[in-house]
């Protein structure tokens, strides 16, 4: 099993442009969530789905958007890229409230 | 608000000695669980309370979770230059969705 899988590993984006961040999973989980982590903030969860055709907003879901067509997959869409979203990004996945499995996250610059 | 808090932030220790960081809520938590975050690497789960007054051990690792389920803490003994990275604990954020809310992090250094 490969477990969960991110890509890209970084990128860097101009403010403006948008761009798909891809997560995906191995183990049948139906939890799958997004997660942001910014120096001194911890890991802020940012969306989150509990099966396929079904997400909510985490803590910080602006300019954010998700959608869940397969178990497998959970794809996370900056819509407009700013330097605020300058981050390192992880995607999780669960089955309820147990272990979270995360992948080894993307790290993302915007100028 | 949900959120749990974390103390220290940071924590440098010389290798052989005690380390502590603690969890608390405002609020009764369900469980709790922590993960160990090694520098450029990824958050990887240690462990899970749930009753209260828990104490589980792992190696030089005892978790805790208070009598009233609102704080925890993860004490390391005799630290090693290996126990070096961010501690998070971590809360349900609603009712078994896999919802999970962090504190900030404790970073440990550990001097050789």
């Amino acid at each position: 099993n490969a477990g969960v899988t991110q890509t890209p590993k970084f990128q860097v984006l101009k403010t403006g442009q948008s761009m798909t961040l891809q997560c995906a999973q191995d183990m049948n989980h139906e939890y799958m969530s997004w997660y942001r982590q910014d120096p001194g903030m911890g890991l802020r969860l940012i969306h989150y789905s509990v099966g396929a055709g079904i997400t909510d907003q985490g803590e910080v879901p602006n300019g954010y958007n998700v959608s869940r067509s397969t178990t497998e997959d959970f794809p996370l869409r900056l819509l407009s890229a700013a330097p605020s979203q300058t981050s390192v990004y992880f995607c999780a996945s669960s089955t309820g409230f147990h272990e979270q499995y995360f992948g080894p996250g993307t790290r993302l610059t915007v100028t | 608000g949900q959120q749990v808090m974390q103390i220290p932030q940071y924590q440098h220790v010389q290798e052989g000695e005690d380390f502590t960081t603690y969890c608390n809520s405002s609020t009764t938590l369900s469980n709790i669980q922590w993960y160990k975050q090694r520098p450029g690497g990824h958050p990887v789960f240690l462990i899970q309370l749930v009753k209260s007054g828990e104490v589980k051990k792992q190696k030089r690792l005892t978790f805790q979770f208070g009598e009233a389920k609102k704080n925890s803490s993860l004490h390391i003994t005799a630290t090693q230059t290996t126990d070096v990275g961010t501690y998070f604990c971590a809360r349900d954020g609603s009712g078994n969705t896999g919802k999970l809310i962090f504190g900030q992090g404790t970073t440990l250094q550990v001097k050789p």
